[in-house]
């Protein structure tokens, strides 16, 4: 079945270094990727996607790296500040047609000032 | 513009109760999507609304949870003999439909069963 995971739990950076959140995927069928983020009592948001016939997506202060060979991608965040602490998580659908996001269960990204 | 709305945020119940969640999607959305999220976990999937049908409830639990949405719009999560487990966050997230796969999420509800 179709399983994301997350390589570490948690992320302890400093403020104004960059950060780098991994996660692998099982099912090679996944075409779309998306990353989360999910502050404290609230619900995820939407920070960048890739679809899979793409290695690279660049959005403001964030990129996201997907290779397809090993089955993970990462997200890179530029110049991490305070207000990035929260849970990121990468989600997946299981192909085309497929509406039921899969996600991992989370990377806690703690920003030191 | 306004986002994916739901009420209660906060729901305290006695385990046996019966509950009802309701979440208002984005205007226009016409792909809705109910998660449930458990303390340290990711959303999983629960059922998935394409208009007022229910197009894949593969995800709910068992026959105590059941989800409604009558006119393509709001729609309600309806929860009978509320167990322990049950306790979580529950996750409205609505889409633009067909093509479209970014999916909007609301706040939550966080039902606690005592």
């Amino acid at each position: 079945g179709e399983s994301v995971g997350l390589h570490l739990p948690t992320l302890s950076v400093q403020e104004g270094d960059n950060s780098i959140i991994n996660c692998a995927y099982s099912n090679s069928a996944s075409d779309y990727f998306i990353w989360y983020k999910q502050e404290s009592g609230k619900g995820p948001q939407f920070i960048i996607d890739i679809r899979s016939n793409m290695d690279k997506r660049q959005g403001q202060r964030v990129t996201v790296l997907l290779n397809k060979t090993v089955k993970h991608l990462s997200l890179q965040i530029a110049a991490t500040q305070p207000g990035d602490s929260a849970v990121y998580f990468c989600a997946t659908y299981s192909g085309a047609g497929s509406y039921q996001l899969t996600f991992g269960k989370g990377t806690k990204l703690s920003v030191i000032p | 513009g306004a986002g994916v709305s739901q009420t209660p945020s906060n729901k305290v119940t006695e385990k046996g109760k019966y509950v009802e969640l309701r979440c208002d999607p984005i205007s226009g959305h016409t792909a809705l999507y109910w998660y449930r999220q458990s303390l340290g976990q990711g959303p999983e999937f629960l059922i998935y609304f394409q208009g007022t049908g229910a197009a894949d409830d593969s995800g709910l639990p068992n026959d105590r949870f059941f989800a409604v949405r009558p006119e393509g719009s709001v729609s309600t999560l309806k929860i009978q003999r509320t167990e322990r487990g049950d306790s979580a966050v529950y996750l409205c997230a609505s889409s633009l439909g067909g093509t479209s796969y970014e999916q909007y999420f609301g706040p939550g509800t966080r039902l606690t069963v005592t």
